[in-house]
């Protein structure tokens, strides 16, 4: 399998300008993580899916971000306008459930979407 | 609410040397425990997970520990290589599967030759 597939890697925008980020999990992973970096705050969770539904959004800054998981192996994040503290690198990350297989609840992340605001 | 905490926040130590990195985290009603590491400008590449009801996980010169009656977890990395000089992050997974990981903000590693 090729993990965690984000993109864009890098992109750079202007303030008020729309961005979207995508992610394509591991094939059989159920539950969809998306996280953003920054140093001052370190890791944060800003929302996940199981089974394509979202569980919980409460991490979501505003109502400028959103997200969507169409299906199982595809999902946006999108920022509406954008602004210069959004700047952060995002990461996708996945799993699968289970208690007793070899991998089960192990978190793979994907190499992040660095971003950008001018 | 869950919050996870890593002390120190870097560490410089010589090749060789036998190394811990702490994680403390406030609410001990954890499924499970993950250390993941994150080399500059990269992703992060998970090492270990503790399921709650195990004391240890080991891989290689890497072992993990976990107390969760005290909220604590040890990163214990033997013989240290320049190439284990990374940022070492801790996650908590609460409750149950399928749940988000709650992160602590890491300790930054510099191994010298």
């Amino acid at each position: 399998d090729a993990g965690v597939i984000q993109s864009p890697r890098h992109e750079v925008t202007e303030m008020g300008q729309e961005v979207t980020l995508r992610c394509k999990p591991i094939s059989g992973h159920n539950s969809l993580f998306w996280y953003r970096q920054t140093m001052m705050r370190g890791l944060e969770l800003l929302i996940y899916f199981n089974n394509n539904v979202p569980i919980d959004d409460s991490g979501m800054p505003e109502d400028r971000f959103s997200a969507k998981m169409p299906n199982a192996s595809f999902s946006t994040l999108k920022i509406q306008p954008s602004e210069p503290r959004d700047s952060a690198v995002y990461f996708c990350a996945s799993s699968f459930g289970g208690t007793t297989s070899s991998g089960a609840n192990v978190l793979t992340f994907g190499a992040g979407s660095r971003l950008t605001v001018l | 609410k869950q919050e996870v905490t890593q002390i120190p926040a870097a560490l410089s130590v010589p090749e060789g040397e036998n190394l811990v990195l702490n994680c403390s985290f406030t609410d001990s009603a954890i499924y499970n425990l993950q250390w993941f590491r994150q080399d500059p400008g990269k992703g992060l590449t998970s090492l270990l997970l503790i399921q709650s009801s195990q004391r240890e996980q080991t891989s290689g010169r890497l072992n993990a520990s976990l107390d969760k009656s005290s909220g604590r977890s040890t990163l214990y990395i033997a013989a240290s290589q320049p190439g284990d000089s990374a940022t070492y992050l801790c996650a908590v997974r609460v409750h149950q599967a399928g749940t988000a990981l709650i992160f602590g903000k890491g300790t930054t590693l510099s191994v010298s030759s």
